[in-house]
């Protein structure tokens, strides 16, 4: 159950596109297109903003998009905002009934 | 509106056991799997644990297994997380969690578990 890979930090301007990638293994992220992300605030509980790698949960914004190539998996956050400054996590799931996290990634909009 | 509500965190010193709970609402509980997923402090997810919507089915990390016991109460729509022999690696924030499709997660708020002597 080693955890997925993620860059420790991403950055970007208001307006600009910023893409966090997640790659993991073909028992995982390669194997299942349950992949999914979650948007962590300072303090606060984690938020889904991504399933089923590419779809939006309802009073997501369309700014949000995912896919997948292989075994990398990737969070594409367009039109940055300033709200978006947060943690994001990736998840998949990894066969037996169980659940592996990427060690997340600090979005900072500059 | 989904709410997941834990409680049962706290100082526990190491060997020690702790029975965390989690009531839900705002869906029917009983046909929904569930987990726990937990946060070292400055650190990452890590999931923990899931549990049918029966209850007949349990996972755990491997790390937990042997020490934690997963379960839940339909009946009552809650979720509870056994905790014996912890160690202080197992202090964390505790969020009880509802998959909401493809396995993605829907959260609680969550519960600080602290193991220091």
């Amino acid at each position: 159950q080693s955890a997925l890979t993620q860059p420790r930090s991403v950055s970007g301007s208001p307006g600009q596109s910023v893409t966090i990638s997640c790659t993991g293994t073909t028992s995982d992220v390669g194997r299942y297109d349950y992949v999914s992300w979650y948007q962590q605030h300072p303090g606060k509980a984690p938020k889904r903003v991504i399933h089923d790698v590419s779809e939006r949960p309802s009073g997501v914004p369309d700014r949000f998009s995912g896919s997948k190539s292989g075994n990398t998996a990737s969070l594409t956050i367009s039109g940055l905002q300033a709200e978006d400054e947060a943690d994001y996590y990736c998840c998949s799931y990894a066969g037996r009934y169980t659940l592996v996290f990427g060690g997340g990634t600090k979005l900072t909009v500059l | 509106e989904v709410q997941l509500v834990e409680s049962g965190g706290g100082l526990v010193q190491p060997g020690g056991s702790l029975r965390l709970s989690c009531a839900a609402s705002g869906f029917t509980f009983s046909s929904y799997e569930m987990n726990w997923v937990r946060q070292a402090p400055g650190k990452g997810l890590e999931w923990v644990s899931y549990i049918s919507d029966s209850g007949s089915a349990t996972h755990y990390a491997d790390s937990m297994k042997g020490r934690f016991t997963i379960s839940r109460d339909n009946a009552k729509n809650f979720l509870y997380l056994q905790m014996n022999s912890l160690r202080a690696e197992d202090t964390a924030v505790y969020y009880c969690a509802k998959d909401s499709g493809g396995w993605s997660l829907d959260w609680g708020q969550g519960t600080l578990v602290t193991v220091s002597s």
